[in-house]
């Protein structure tokens, strides 16, 4: 498999529920994020990862948890969710995030989850 | 700060038009440009992108050159096919920051 994967690519659940969003580069990039995409609004960045440390937390509720365990995998922890928060979760990664003023790098995206809470 | 703005859509043509979607930014420092495009149900696909002033972005037979006396980065094709139908979105990455436009939709009708 090569790219940036996401599963599952559809989610349904209660505002009770707890469940995890998987994001899985095969590109060898050192940073990863997550970007909200919801109707009628721009893209919004929630969380940067780079070398498995979070770099970026962009005043994003508790409600939403991210892990990144390794460069490849980052997940996105949710729990007791609200119906705005229904959405088109997308994750990225490139090959370093460019912090400091270093060289910054094209940002690849997966697929997307598409998360419904009801 | 940094933010880009492009033309609203939708935007309907028909097969073999040109196609021109204006994106304009303001920003700080060097940043890069990008041309960002969503099919239906699918996530971002890069469709191009510029690195520096006078640079010119080419894929699939559209085009867009980083302006920055215009701060400027209009993507065109000249002839358009109704797989071109998409959202399309122009990005800036300024550090690590990505800043996108709202989104034009394209439908290319046959």
């Amino acid at each position: 498999e090569t790219g940036v994967t996401q599963t599952p690519r559809h989610l349904v659940m209660g505002m009770t529920n707890k469940k995890s969003l998987k994001c899985e580069q095969h590109l060898g990039h050192n940073a990863m994020y997550w970007y909200k995409q919801s109707a009628k609004k721009p893209l919004e960045l929630m969380f940067v990862y780079s070398l498995e440390e979070r770099v970026e937390n962009n005043s994003v509720p508790s409600r939403f948890s991210p892990e990144c365990p390794n460069s490849s995998h980052l997940f996105l922890h949710l729990h007791t969710l609200q119906p705005e928060d229904s959405a088109l979760y997308l994750c990225a990664s490139s090959p370093s995030p460019g912090l400091a003023g270093g060289r910054t790098d094209t940002q690849y995206f997966g697929p997307g989850t598409r998360l419904t809470v009801l | 700060g940094n933010s880009v703005t492009q033309m609203e859509g939708p935007v309907t043509l028909s097969e073999e038009a040109f196609l021109t979607i204006n994106c304009t930014y303001t920003a700080t420092g060097y940043p890069s440009l990008f041309w960002y495009v969503q099919y239906p149900g699918e996530g971002l696909q890069l469709l191009l992108k510029a690195t520096k002033a006078d640079d010119k972005g080419s894929n699939k037979g559209f085009e867009a050159t980083y302006r920055k006396e215009t701060t400027s980065f209009h993507l065109e094709k000249g002839s358009v096919q109704v797989s071109d139908s998409a959202v399309y979105f122009c990005a800036l990455l300024n550090d690590y920051k990505l800043s996108f436009g709202a989104g034009t939709t394209v439908t290319v009708r046959a």
